[in-house]
């Protein structure tokens, strides 16, 4: 069965500091996209990063960066140098194949709640 | 470019009636999902609509259905509301698998049953 896990339920840091937010994913299948999505209070989920299961390059946008490792089945998220306005929920979301009549379904995890104080 | 749009913002209806949630896509889009995202569940897939037709379900009862125009908008029926259906619906829109390069997401419906 494919399933994601956000073991991290909460995560509080202090602006500026580096934080971390992990991913683990489980699937049968050879072909899969994995997603962050942030969650801000206002509801909508906003589109971070898309990966395919055959792309392991490590990719790196402003202060967000995520590394990638099938070996360990994870898709971890970081913040360099965090800000308060970084403070949301974060999702890490699986896609099985985008074979057509397969698609349009995300797993998602249960999030990670992220706070970043001045 | 104009984003997903989802009304109303926010619902309130009783126990029993019924609810209906409606989203426009981004113009090109024709593929359409709708998400469930209720307090300490998460976020669920319900379902999956592509050139007016149902391609993917969730695991959600009947009551719950919707369907696409041909201008690729889409609705949300929920019947015979239930308390736990309260929660926030999110839709979101995506050019149709395999081209789908990511999901937009509206900014919601949150629906409160009481």
């Amino acid at each position: 069965a494919q399933k994601v896990t956000q073991a991290q339920t909460e995560i509080s840091v202090v602006e500026k500091e580096d934080v971390t937010l992990d991913c683990v994913y489980e699937t049968r299948d050879t072909t899969y996209y994995l997603f962050w999505y942030k969650q801000p209070p206002s509801g909508e989920l906003v589109f971070l990063i898309r990966r395919n299961s055959f792309d392991e390059q490590n990719e790196i946008s402003g202060r967000y960066s995520w590394n990638f490792q099938k070996s360990t089945s994870s898709f971890n998220f970081t913040i360099t140098a965090s800000q308060v306005v970084d403070s949301a929920v974060y999702f890490c979301a699986l896609s099985e194949t985008m074979i057509y009549n397969q698609g349009g379904k995300l797993i998602f995890g249960q999030g990670t709640e992220l706070s970043v104080k001045p | 470019e104009a984003g997903v749009t989802q009304s109303p913002t926010h619902l309130i209806k009783t126990r029993g009636q019924q609810a209906t949630l409606r989203c426009s896509p981004i113009s090109g889009h024709t593929s359409v999902y709708w998400y469930q995202q209720a307090l300490g569940l998460g976020l669920q897939f319900l379902l999956w609509y592509d050139e007016g037709e149902e391609r993917n379900r969730g695991n959600f009862p009947p009551r719950f259905s919707g369907r696409q125009f041909p201008n690729y908008s889409s609705e949300l029926n929920v019947n015979a509301l239930e308390l736990e259906d309260s929660a926030l619906y999110l839709c979101a829109s995506s050019l149709a698998p395999p081209y789908s390069y990511g999901y937009t997401f509206g900014s919601g419906t949150r629906l409160t049953v009481v």
